[in-house]
């Protein structure tokens, strides 16, 4: 079936370390996008991007990176630059010429230890 | 900016009564709006979808309707369950130039017995 995967759904990392939450996805979506959700608020963009090899910044991205490699891929790397990692994560895709609904993965939720 | 405005909740009724989540909106194009819904722990989910003016949209009892003259997109269920207990986001996406999701902040349902 066609959808959107992320991994792992719980991820624990120390302070100090880089991590890199997958999303992939089998739907030929041409955007991706990546979203942080904080217990009680609504979703805050991160990165998004439009076709391969490019994106753009959202609303929150210092300490955040991304690449866009492939167009079923938009991996996420939480860097240890980013003070507050402790939230969860949610890729979604679509098909923005349309405007087609988005398509969410089930989230991935980092914890700092 | 583009956004979405969404009433504060939480919001709790019991089985049966009557729901009304008010959405607004500020967007400089023409917006397609969306409404989608969190069950705790997991993605979002597409509740339904107008993208144009007048446009009604519906699915599992709730409609929404797109009136252009107040930029509202109110979503109402005339008789909740204990099931519809979630949260609801209402969400546009505007076309043109670099596409992207706005969400609004979220609002919390609980339907008691």
């Amino acid at each position: 079936d066609g959808g959107i995967t992320q991994s792992p759904k719980y991820l624990f990392r120390k302070e100090g370390q880089n991590v890199t939450l997958s999303c992939e996805q089998n739907l030929n979506h041409d955007a991706m996008y990546w979203y942080r959700q904080d217990p009680g608020q609504g979703l805050r963009l991160i990165y998004y991007s439009q076709i391969v090899n490019d994106f753009q910044k959202g609303d929150i991205a210092e300490g955040y990176s991304v690449s866009r490699e492939k167009k079923e891929s938009f991996p996420l790397t939480v860097t240890s630059a980013q003070k507050n990692p402790t939230a969860f994560y949610l890729c979604a895709s679509s098909n923005p010429g349309q405007g087609t609904e988005a398509f969410f993965g089930q989230g991935t939720r980092l914890t700092v230890v | 900016g583009d956004s979405v405005t969404q009433m504060e909740g939480p919001v709790t009724l019991s089985e049966e009564a009557c729901l009304t989540i008010n959405c607004t909106y500020t967007a400089t194009g023409y917006p397609s709006l969306f409404w989608y819904v969190q069950y705790p722990g997991e993605g979002l989910q597409l509740l339904l979808k107008a993208t144009k003016a007048d446009d009604k949209g519906s699915n599992k009892g709730f409609e929404a309707t797109y009136r252009k003259e107040t930029t509202s997109f109110h979503l109402e269920k005339g008789s909740v369950q204990v099931s519809d207990s979630a949260v609801y986001f209402c969400a546009l996406w505007v076309r043109g130039g670099y596409n992207k999701l706005i969400f609004g902040a979220g609002t919390r349902l609980a339907v008691h017995p």
